[in-house]
C-alpha cells in the first residue's frame, strides 16, 4: 500500500526552527517529485515547496524562500522540510504529497499531516 | 499567481441527489486541474485527474468536467459515505494553487 507519514510538527517560538520529515512506502520514492503543502485553520491548502525526483531542482512559495529548505534522501525514502526563522503565520498542518511524475506535476498521494504551531 | 475560486464553501445534500462543485482559475490552465476528497482524520484521496479522468478505484458516481478556466466536480446519486471536504488543485503554473474547499454534508 502506498503511504506517506509526516512527523516533526511541534510548538515552536517565533524565530525558531523545525525539521519536518515524510516517510514514504509502497512505491519507488526516487522516481517521483515530492511536495509540501500546508493548511492554516479556516483556510484552504497552500502549496509550500516542491522537489523533483533527482533532488536537483526545487521551488518555493515566495513567503518561505530563504527560510525553508526542501530536501530528500532517496536511499531512505524520506522527504524533509527544514524550517527556520518561523513566523506566527507559518502555523498550519503541513502535508506531504507525492507527485505523479519525476518532474513538476500534480499530486496523487497525500499524508495525514503534521501540526506546526508558532507561538510565544 | 493563478487564483482558484472554489464554490460553494458548504453544501448539504440528501442521498440520491446530484451535486456540483465549481473551481474557476484566474487564467487558462488547460486541463491541469485535480480534485481530492478528504474525510476527518484521514489522508486526502485523489479522485479526478486532468480535469476529467476518474482515478482508478473511485466510484463512477464521481465525474469531472471543464477546460481552460472553468472546472466542475459532479457527484451523482450521492451516498452518505460522500460526506467529506472536497478541494481542487491547479498544477499548470507554479506556484500551484488550491481552491478554498467545499464541505459536503449529507442529511
Amino acid at each position: 500500500e502506498k503511504r506517506l507519514v509526516e512527523s516533526g510538527g511541534d510548538l515552536v517560538q517565533p524565530g525558531g526552527s523545525l525539521r519536518l520529515s515524510c516517510a514514504a512506502s509502497g512505491f519507488s520514492f526516487s522516481y517521483y517529485a515530492m511536495n509540501w503543502v500546508r493548511q492554516a485553520p479556516g483556510k484552504g491548502r497552500e502549496w509550500v515547496s516542491s522537489i523533483i525526483a533527482s533532488g536537483s531542482s526545487t521551488h518555493y512559495l515566495d513567503s518561505v524562500k530563504g527560510r525553508f529548505t526542501i530536501s530528500r534522501d532517496n536511499s531512505q525514502n524520506t522527504l524533509y522540510l527544514q524550517m527556520t526563522n518561523l513566523r506566527v503565520e507559518d502555523s498550519a498542518i503541513y502535508y506531504c504529497a507525492k507527485g505523479d511524475s519525476d518532474f513538476w506535476s500534480g499530486f496523487d498521494l497525500w499524508g495525514r499531516g503534521t501540526q506546526v504551531v508558532v507561538s510565544s | 499567481e493563478t487564483t482558484v475560486t472554489q464554490s460553494p464553501a458548504f453544501m448539504s445534500a440528501t442521498p440520491g441527489d446530484t451535486v456540483s462543485i465549481s473551481c474557476k482559475a484566474s487564467q487558462d490552465i488547460d486541463d491541469d486541474m485535480n480534485w481530492y476528497q478528504q474525510k476527518p482524520g484521514e489522508a486526502a484521496i485523489f479522485i479526478i485527474q486532468e480535469a476529467t479522468t476518474l482515478v482508478p478505484g473511485i466510484p463512477p458516481r464521481f465525474s469531472g468536467s471543464g477546460y481552460g478556466t472553468d472546472f466542475t466536480l459532479t457527484i451523482n446519486n450521492i451516498e452518505s459515505d460522500d460526506a467529506a471536504y472536497y478541494f481542487c488543485l491547479q498544477h499548470d503554473i507554479l506556484p500551484y494553487t488550491f481552491g478554498q474547499g467545499t464541505k459536503l454534508e449529507i442529511k
